[in-house]
């Protein structure tokens, strides 16, 4: 257990359907990350927080995915209108930026699958 | 841009005998790299990381990568493969470009300790 935590762990959802992910980081932790983890891959960066602000985004994200992280503590990545290409492993990831050093601790993942 | 090219999508070794898992990376400056594993139905965790210092560099659970700038490689080893080893690995690089700390990850190794 690294002290991130995902919820739910797993989501059904019909295709058109709306969904939110939480992510609750190691305590104090500066930067917040999400990646996708399709199967039989290794997850792909979507976009990081540096507290709350939202500082990049990859391409990867559509304009059907916003992520937030309103006080800097938890992140919620919500994607609307699902598709079955976003059936995946949402994976998060905190971290403490300290003297150019960074370690990315990641949460258990919240699997998702679009009917 | 940063990449990471594992060599071997799947590796079975017996137990007590040691363990290779293969990595080349593609990096236009001196790269952060990291070796991660994953259980089923677990997160993500930090096996070792390179950032620069020691060439050789040490990890949990008996796990050990050597930098090698001329190969361009780091390859993960252990002396001594253990049933618990059974698990996906995963080689990474840290693209620092864009001022966050994202992680591009290679496509895993699949490891299968065999009694």
């Amino acid at each position: 257990d690294t002290g991130v935590s995902q919820d739910p762990r797993h989501k059904i959802t019909k295709r058109g359907q709306n969904v939110t992910f939480r992510c609750d980081p190691i305590s104090e932790h500066n930067r917040l990350y999400w990646y996708r983890q399709t199967l039989g891959q290794g997850p792909e960066f979507l976009t990081y927080f540096q507290n709350e602000a939202q500082l990049e985004k990859s391409r990867l994200l559509s304009d059907r995915f916003s992520a937030e992280r309103p006080k800097g503590s938890f992140s919620t990545l919500e994607i609307q209108r699902t598709e079955q290409g976003d059936s995946a492993m949402y994976l998060c990831a905190s971290s403490l930026v300290t003297s150019g050093q960074e370690t990315q601790y990641f949460g258990p993942g919240t699997r998702l699958l679009v009917l | 841009a940063q990449s990471v090219t594992q060599l071997d999508s799947h590796v079975s070794v017996s137990e007590g005998t040691p363990v290779l898992l293969r990595c080349n990376y593609s990096s236009s400056y001196s790269p952060s790299l990291f070796w991660y594993v994953q259980h089923p139905n677990k997160g993500l965790q930090l096996l070792l990381k390179y950032t620069s210092a020691a060439t050789l560099v040490k990890g949990i659970n008996g796990f050990e990568a050597e930098f090698k700038k001329s190969e361009t490689s780091f390859h993960l080893t252990k002396p001594s493969a253990h049933m618990s080893d059974a698990a996906e690995y995963f080689c990474v690089v840290s693209d620092q470009t864009g001022g966050g700390n994202k992680l591009t990850f290679g496509t895993g190794t699949q490891l299968k300790v065999e009694l």
